[in-house]
């Protein structure tokens, strides 16, 4: 059973033309939800954490935002350098103690 | 500031041979370390994590394992190498749980 389900699996954006990235969970115990970046070939990238419902971190041009079931990444007006695999993840504690998910990803890609 | 460094960048070993991957954090002491294997299409899977020197937890079971000789080091091992321990290997530390995770840029290990 997945823990962490990331949506859509890819995306080709225009320039400019904002949208948003999904990322939904099942885990009880939740005690952070994290979004990364990676590109290829490379170690992810530290973006945000959230830690409680109805929280939300913003940084440039991305803005995360949680509820009690999923998190979304806002783009709003994507340049091209803003292609990547955008990755999901959560720490939660459950009765075997601490857990750790990470979603497959989605790639995005923005077209100049 | 902090900095993870992971060596080598690519490895390539034949079936059945041993296998070392360093990993090594400058900048923070006591940090949680992490090994993942980020196989294609998959999201990352946690192999291991220490809290402390000597201190390994093991998340999946398998073909490798994990010491932690000094604080800020963390080593991955085999003894003898299987084709389906190819993939790309990350390390990674954070100051404690629930805490960001912060990537080295991995390793492409890949099993002839």
């Amino acid at each position: 059973e997945d823990q962490v389900t990331q949506s859509p699996e890819a995306l080709r954006l225009q320039e400019g033309e904002s949208s948003s990235l999904n990322c939904s969970y099942t885990v009880s115990g939740l005690r952070g939800l994290f979004w990364y970046r990676q590109d290829p070939g490379k170690g992810p990238e530290f973006l945000f954490t959230l830690y409680s419902a109805g929280e939300e971190k913003e940084k440039e041009r991305l803005k995360a935002t949680l509820t009690k079931k999923e998190s979304f990444l806002h783009i709003t007006a994507p340049k091209p350098e803003d292609s990547a695999t955008y990755l999901c993840a959560v720490q939660a504690v459950s009765e075997t103690g601490n857990q750790f998910y990470f979603g497959t990803g989605t790639s995005l890609t923005v077209i100049p | 500031s902090q900095t993870i460094h992971q060596w080598p960048a690519t490895l390539v070993q034949p079936v059945g041979s041993p296998l070392s991957l360093e990993c090594t954090v400058e900048g923070t002491s006591n940090p949680n370390l992490y090994w993942y294997r980020q196989a294609a299409g998959r999201g990352l899977q946690l192999l291991f994590y220490s809290v402390g020197i000597g201190q390994i937890s093991s998340e999946v079971p398998q073909n490798l394992s994990a010491s932690r000789p000094q604080d800020r080091q963390f080593i991955l091992s085999s003894k003898k190498l299987l084709l389906s321990d190819s993939g790309f290997y990350l390390c990674a530390w954070s100051e404690g749980f629930y805490q960001p995770q912060h990537f080295g840029d991995g390793t492409r290990l890949s099993i002839l």
